[in-house]
């Protein structure tokens, strides 16, 4: 079973400031998930790298896949109280088929 | 467009009761996937259904679960008997033939008491 470890698995900010999750894999993903999910709702996908080394911006998120297709991260700049959720990252293995890490729960307040 | 869509969202009922829990998937979608949310574990993948025809079960904990697919726009996920510890919210999710992403429905909420 490969494994995505999510750090940390909570974060509480303050509305403004920068906040950084990690997901983190001993084994190569062909692809990788960012998902966001808001109580009583399923995850809803913010984005799917591909290649190591991308970096992708999704207006003040950005997300980086590493060189080795191992791991992952997620920056947000400037969080406002509408980036509140639950973050999970998802390996793809075999196409279709995704891991997902425990996930980070992100609070941010006004 | 309507998304996934699962039913009931909310289900209590008592240990040793018959469970089925209900999902149509996005029209157009061939992939469809079962999954399991608590706190304890996170999100799990139960079973996944390509084309109708069940791909890989390894996540289904126990015989106690089943699953189906009769048709391309239908699912049901039956737990019997079930127990407390299956309470935890039930995803499906589906996932057209050109695209990664998956959509998840909104779940469904069981608790057996």
């Amino acid at each position: 079973t490969q494994l995505l470890e999510q750090s940390p698995q909570f974060l509480s900010i303050q509305e403004g400031e920068n906040l950084t999750v990690y997901c983190n894999s001993s084994s190569v993903f062909s692809s990788l998930q960012w998902y966001r999910q808001e109580p009583g709702e399923g995850p809803v996908l913010l984005v799917t790298v591909v290649t190591g080394g991308e970096v992708k911006k999704l207006k003040r998120l950005t997300f980086q896949f590493g060189d080795a297709r191992k791991d992952s991260s997620l920056h947000i700049t400037a969080a406002q109280p509408g980036d509140t959720g639950l973050y999970l990252c998802a390996g793809d293995s075999s196409w279709g088929k995704l891991q997902f890490g425990a996930g980070t729960q992100v609070v941010v307040t006004p | 467009d309507a998304g996934v869509i699962q039913s009931p969202r909310h289900e209590v009922t008592e240990m040793g009761q018959e469970v089925t829990l209900r999902c149509k998937p996005i029209s157009g979608h061939n992939s469809l996937f079962w999954y399991r949310q608590t706190m304890m574990r996170g999100l799990e993948l139960l079973i996944y259904f390509n084309n109708n025809v069940p791909i890989d079960d390894s996540g289904m904990p126990e015989d106690r679960f089943s699953a189906k697919m009769p048709n391309a726009s239908f699912s049901t996920l039956k737990i019997q008997p079930s127990e407390p510890r299956d309470s935890a919210v039930y995803f499906c999710a589906s996932v057209g033939q050109m695209s990664g992403e998956q959509f998840f429905g909104p779940g469904t909420r069981l608790t057996v008491l």
